[in-house]
């Protein structure tokens, strides 16, 4: 079975690039059925999406933070990973990366859902 | 900013029912996009709950089910139990942020 785990620093400086690992074991970042994605949660919020990344390198990211972030595949390592530019406090929040899909047993949804997640790691922007 | 909303806390007793509303708008839930549900304990992976609207992945208890109408979806969840305590976000695709979305999460409490 699939399993997805996050790794990256804990502690980010503000205006500097917060980068984080997202590795894959039990399957394969190369799967064309699947993209990945990214999805994080501020102290006390709700979640948010931040964007996907399929093997292929096709993304789509949130528009609200499309001029900041960038995600790529590394097939060789099988794993996938994130960065955010010019972070601020506002970037504060457990960050969680999760294997995106829209198909199963054979039926193809209008939308795509996240299974299995990571359990996150806490990022935490300060000086 | 989420835009599908939900309620703040839902809660009932051990064995009542409880129901988690979702609602959107007409670029999301109302143009057709499927929803899915996921439950949340801080600290831990949020878990798939349903898909496709009305789908249990294996694993899940017939307890829970999920409905979907206009712009608007729902999960129940019968016989409530101690273990039900967490957070639940539903989820879905918004064609005018051309990007998923998700609710603003509902904290269910077993009194």
């Amino acid at each position: 079975q699939v399993q997805v785990e996050e790794s990256g620093p804990g502690l980010v400086k503000p205006s500097e690039t917060l980068s984080l690992i997202c590795s894959v074991s039990g399957g394969s970042v190369s799967d064309n059925s699947y993209y990945w994605s990214w999805i994080r949660q501020p102290p006390g919020k709700g979640l948010e999406w931040l964007g996907y990344i399929h093997h292929s390198g096709y993304s789509n990211y949130s528009p609200s933070l499309k001029s900041r972030v960038t995600m790529s595949v590394d097939t060789s390592k099988n794993q996938v990973s994130l960065k955010l530019i010019s972070v601020t406090a506002a970037d504060t929040a457990v960050y969680h990366c999760a294997r995106e899909g829209g198909c199963s047993r054979g039926i193809c949804y209008s939308s795509s859902w996240f299974d299995p997640w990571g359990q996150g790691t806490l990022v935490t922007v300060s000086s | 900013q989420s835009v599908l909303t939900q309620p703040p806390s839902v809660s009932g007793a051990p064995g009542q029912r409880v129901n988690i509303s979702c609602t959107g708008s007409t670029s999301n839930i109302g143009a057709g996009y499927d929803v899915h549900w996921y439950r949340h304990l801080p600290g831990t992976a949020p878990k798939l709950l349903m898909y496709g609207n009305i789908n249990r992945p294996s694993g899940v208890p017939d307890r829970f089910s999920g409905s979907k109408s206009g712009t608007s979806a729902s999960l129940a969840i019968t016989g409530l139990q101690g273990e039900d305590e967490a957070d639940y976000y539903c989820q879905s695709y918004d064609s005018s942020l051309r990007g998923d979305v998700f609710g603003t999460g509902t904290k269910v409490t077993v009194l």
